[in-house]
């Protein structure tokens, strides 16, 4: 099994900053991993997928980097929309999926 | 778009079994661009992968649960179901149904998901 590892827990931001999230593969994943956004009562939003491709409607200041085993999730200048949580995921190798931990964007 | 619904019994005893149906709208569970796939989160904390099923029957299960977990699949009813044996309180967790996008040059993606259901294990 693939484990995913997100940092740091929490990152605290202040509106109009810059975010950047860490996520690392205990393994080899090349580009396949995906980012969702998730806030409170509601399911999972797709943002990245192939490591860097937006989604739908995803805003430009979402980007995506890495390959191999370690990642990153920028966004370039935080809305009050944008404070959540964000999960990474593998689909090199499955069964199983896995997600990363999370990381909480909260607001400094 | 697909609308996705998840539908069950909101409370289940310990050591039963857990039964959630998830009913697909806005296209065909049979048109072979999806997984359909169960995953969990129990309050406050991360995602867990339960399973996925395709169209044809095939079904893929997260090694950790796979001696309890069936999935199975209704295409005349648009609708896949999820069934969890043995459940404990640790199954405690809001249970989200989702469809996983085959999408190009090998990317796979969670696109659209169900609102999500609680369901508590207590006597």
């Amino acid at each position: 099994e693939i484990v995913m590892t997100q940092s740091p827990a929490t990152l605290s931001v202040s509106p109009g900053e810059r975010a950047t999230l860490s996520c690392r593969a205990s393994q080899n994943i090349n580009s396949n991993l995906a980012w969702y956004q998730q806030k409170p009562g509601q399911a999972p939003r797709l943002l990245i997928y192939g490591a860097s491709t937006r989604a739908t409607d995803i805003p430009a200041r979402f980007s995506g980097s890495g390959s191999g085993t370690e990642f990153t999730l920028a966004i370039s200048s935080l809305q009050s929309e944008d404070f959540a949580v964000y999960f990474c995921q593998q689909y090199n190798n499955w069964p199983p999926l896995t997600f990363g931990g999370g990381t909480k964007v909260e607001i400094k | 778009q697909l609308q996705l619904q998840e539908s069950g019994p909101g409370l289940v005893k310990p050591s039963e079994t857990l039964s959630l149906t998830c009913t697909v709208s806005g296209g065909s569970i049979s048109d072979g661009l999806y997984y359909w796939v169960w995953i969990r989160q129990p309050p406050g904390k991360g995602l867990e992968w339960i399973g996925a099923i395709y169209y044809s029957g095939s079904t893929y299960y997260n090694p950790s649960l796979k001696s309890r977990v069936t999935i199975s699949v209704d295409t005349s009813k648009n609708q896949f179901s999820l069934k969890l044996s043995s459940v404990t309180a640790a199954d405690t967790a809001v249970y989200y149904c989702a469809s996983f996008k085959i999408g190009n040059y090998g990317s796979y993606y969670f696109d659209y998901w169900g609102q999500g259901t609680l369901v508590t294990v207590s006597s």
